[in-house]
């Protein structure tokens, strides 16, 4: 079974510019979930969709940060315009089931923000 | 405070020790306990989850939780070099949203 994907694995932007990350989550896996984990923090979670409805945006900020997961499959996050605080690896995880125990995770991009 | 806490170490153990970490969280409603492995460079990967409190067994591996005190420990015997890795605790009511500890960092030298 592959795992999750995820593209680019490294990515350098200025400030005020935007970058967008991409995912494909396991095969049948119907829920999908964005985390930024910040350097010596554990992984925050942005937005989780349940195929392709939002479940949960309530630390996504909205203001720079979307994300869209089209036919219920591949899912896109973009930044614009992007901070140095941005600057993070953002995960995408994905599980068979609504619930949280078995999440899976891809390998991340690494972001950094001059 | 943070939901979740946890000494990130780092942590430096010698080939063979047995090695304990821990996370202590604050949410009364937690009820699913997991542990992640995060090598460098690499996403999380799930080592084992528990519900409620007790002891969970995995090979070398054994979680615990003790609800009444809010700790978890993960317990690894005879560690290898290959254990060498970040160890994420992670929470969640049962709910949707994964709660993570900072990590702690260990290394098994040879």
């Amino acid at each position: 079974e592959a795992g999750v994907a995820q593209s680019p694995r490294y990515k350098i932007i200025e400030k005020r510019q935007s970058v967008a990350f991409w995912c494909n989550p396991i095969s049948g896996h119907a829920t999908l979930y964005w985390y930024q984990q910040i350097l010596g923090q554990g992984p925050k979670l942005l937005i989780q969709f349940q195929n392709n409805g939002v479940v949960d945006d309530s630390q996504l900020p909205k203001d720079r940060f979307s994300a869209e997961r089209l036919k219920g499959v591949d899912s896109t996050l973009k930044i614009q315009p992007a901070k140095l605080e941005d600057s993070a690896v953002y995960l995408c995880a994905s599980s068979r089931l609504k619930g949280a125990r078995e999440q899976y995770f891809g390998p991340g991009t690494r972001l950094t923000v001059t | 405070q943070k939901e979740v806490e946890q000494d990130p170490g780092p942590l430096s153990v010698p080939e063979g020790a047995i090695v304990s970490l821990n996370c202590t969280y604050s949410n009364s409603a937690f009820q699913y306990f997991m542990w992640y492995r995060q090598y460098s460079r690499k996403g999380p990967e799930l080592l084992m989850y528990t519900y409620s409190s007790g002891n969970k067994e995995d090979g070398r591996f054994t979680a615990q939780v003790d609800k009444s005190s809010k700790y978890i420990s993960l317990f690894i015997r005879d560690s290898q070099p290959s254990d060498s890795a970040t160890y994420l605790c992670a929470t969640t009511g049962g709910g949707n949203k994964l709660t993570f500890g900072t990590g702690t960092q260990l290394k098994v030298e040879l």
